[in-house]
């Protein structure tokens, strides 16, 4: 089974410009999220969908969206970008369970860097 | 509210010693706790999960951490080092999917060196 891909693997642009962030889960995953890794700030949570619906949102401006499509996968946008905005972006995808046995699985990210 | 607090931020072992890496936790929900590894330039990879099931959690690798409630520690542990061990570690709390979400909360990570 394919794993978690993300897309592009990287990408250049400058300040004030916007990007898009893809991510495919694994198959039969209906739950992503995402994540911002920097060295300053660590790994910080964006955003949580489940069923194309936003489940939990991180502490971060509105600059920053997502969106999940009807086939789970899902994108998130970062608007009027800032220098600061220069991050690897993880996304995760799990298929939940109610006996906990919950676990994420990461792609290898999108290292974003803003000139 | 959840936090995750990894001591020490850089540990040296040499190889074939013992690796103990420190993660405490604090949640107000029972927590699933997680250790992590990640390799220069690529995502994360799960050694082990904790889920109520067993206080003691194997992992892959060699890998297994202890739930301690009472010390709300969850403590990664190898009997002996690699020099293929050499990353950096993240342990991170999650309420799951049903009681609150993936809103993982990561700790600042502790990068593993093996020295020869």
């Amino acid at each position: 089974k394919a794993g978690v891909t993300q897309t592009p693997r990287y990408l250049i642009k400058t300040r004030g410009q916007q990007v898009t962030l893809s991510c495919s889960p694994i198959s039969g995953h209906r739950s992503v999220s995402w994540y911002q890794q920097t060295p300053g700030q660590g790994l910080q949570f964006l955003f949580e969908y489940f069923s194309e619906t936003q489940r939990n949102k991180g502490n971060f401006p509105g600059r920053f969206s997502g969106r999940q499509f009807s086939n789970s996968r899902s994108e998130m946008n970062v608007s009027t970008l800032e220098l600061g905005d220069s991050a690897l972006y993880l996304c995760a995808s799990s298929f939940p369970t109610r006996s906990g046995t919950d676990t994420q699985y990461f792609g290898p990210g999108t290292r974003l860097t803003v000139l | 509210a959840q936090s995750v607090t990894q001591l020490g931020s850089h540990v040296s072992v040499s190889e074939g010693a013992l690796v103990l890496l420190r993660c405490n936790y604090s949640s107000s929900v029972p927590p699933y706790l997680f250790w992590y590894v990640q390799y220069p330039n690529q995502g994360l990879q799960l050694l082990l999960k904790y889920t109520s099931a067993a206080t003691l959690v194997k992992g892959i690798n060699g890998f297994e951490a202890e739930f301690k409630k009472s010390e709300t520690s969850f403590h990664l542990t190898k009997p002996s080092a690699h020099m293929s061990d050499a990353a950096e570690y993240f342990c991170a709390v999650s309420a799951g999917f049903y009681t609150g979400g993936f809103k993982t909360i990561f700790g600042a990570g502790t990068r593993l060196f093996v020295k020869a």
